[in-house]
């Protein structure tokens, strides 16, 4: 089946610095690239939906210029957490709709445990 | 405020056993409903995708239904192996393109 690969999978960071996630699809093109967060026992929160060559779209309470999104190319999408503070220490994970619709199967990437120190 | 709801939260089983778990889920403007098994250290992998009322879907051992005009779908999985044990999640997918995940059930399976 089609793949998302996103490094790192885990990323330790001081405070203030900027950290970047990647995600790639690997054999198929995502058009549309979720972006998810996950406090510990919690559920899954939709961030932001970058699509490819426009702005991405943030969810109500995401700070578009904390978390960049850019989504170049079909295959690239990524996510970069600027000036990282402690409360940003979460999971963060991608996913790519199969070819766009929500009546597809959506393919996630292996998620990134960021902690901000 | 929309939520969904999975239930149980966790969940332990003995090898061989039969289990199922709930997904509650706004009945208006529906859209899909999608299930995944999530092991710890890998990727949800997308069980099903289920997007009409009265849909029966299976897969090995594992199946689900849906009832969108109340709100609710069942996973099902027959005789639990250890290989089972994973996060289960369900995620509602309703007008304007959004998406609400559960926050899981957690399966254990003992051998």
């Amino acid at each position: 089946g089609a793949v998302v690969s996103q490094h790192p999978s885990r990323v330790i960071c001081k405070s203030g610095t900027s950290v970047k996630i990647e995600c790639r699809s690997l054999d198929f093109q995502a058009t549309t690239m979720f972006w998810y967060r996950q406090f510990p026992k919690q559920s899954l929160m939709l961030m932001a939906t970058s699509n490819e060559g426009s702005k991405a779209t943030y969810e109500q309470g995401v700070e578009k210029d904390k978390f960049l999104i850019n989504h170049a190319s079909l295959t690239l999408s990524t996510l970069t957490v600027t000036s990282a503070h402690p409360e940003d220490s979460s999971f963060y994970i991608c996913s790519a709709p199969d070819r766009g619709g929500f009546d597809t199967e959506a393919f996630f990437g292996q998620g990134t445990r960021l902690t901000v120190v | 405020i929309l939520n969904v709801e999975q239930s149980p939260q966790s969940l332990h089983v003995q090898e061989g056993d039969s289990t199922n778990f709930t997904c509650s889920f706004p009945s208006s403007n529906f859209y899909a409903l999608h299930w995944y098994r999530w092991e710890t250290a890998k990727s949800p992998e997308a069980l099903f995708v289920m997007t009409l009322n009265g849909d029966e879907k299976k897969k090995g051992r594992i199946s689900a239904t849906l009832n969108t005009k109340e709100g609710y779908s069942y996973l099902y999985i027959k005789g639990s192996q250890p290989e089972d044990s994973a996060t289960y999640l369900c995620a509602f997918c309703f007008g304007g393109f959004k998406t609400i995940f559960g926050a899981g059930t957690r399966l254990f399976v003992k051998a």
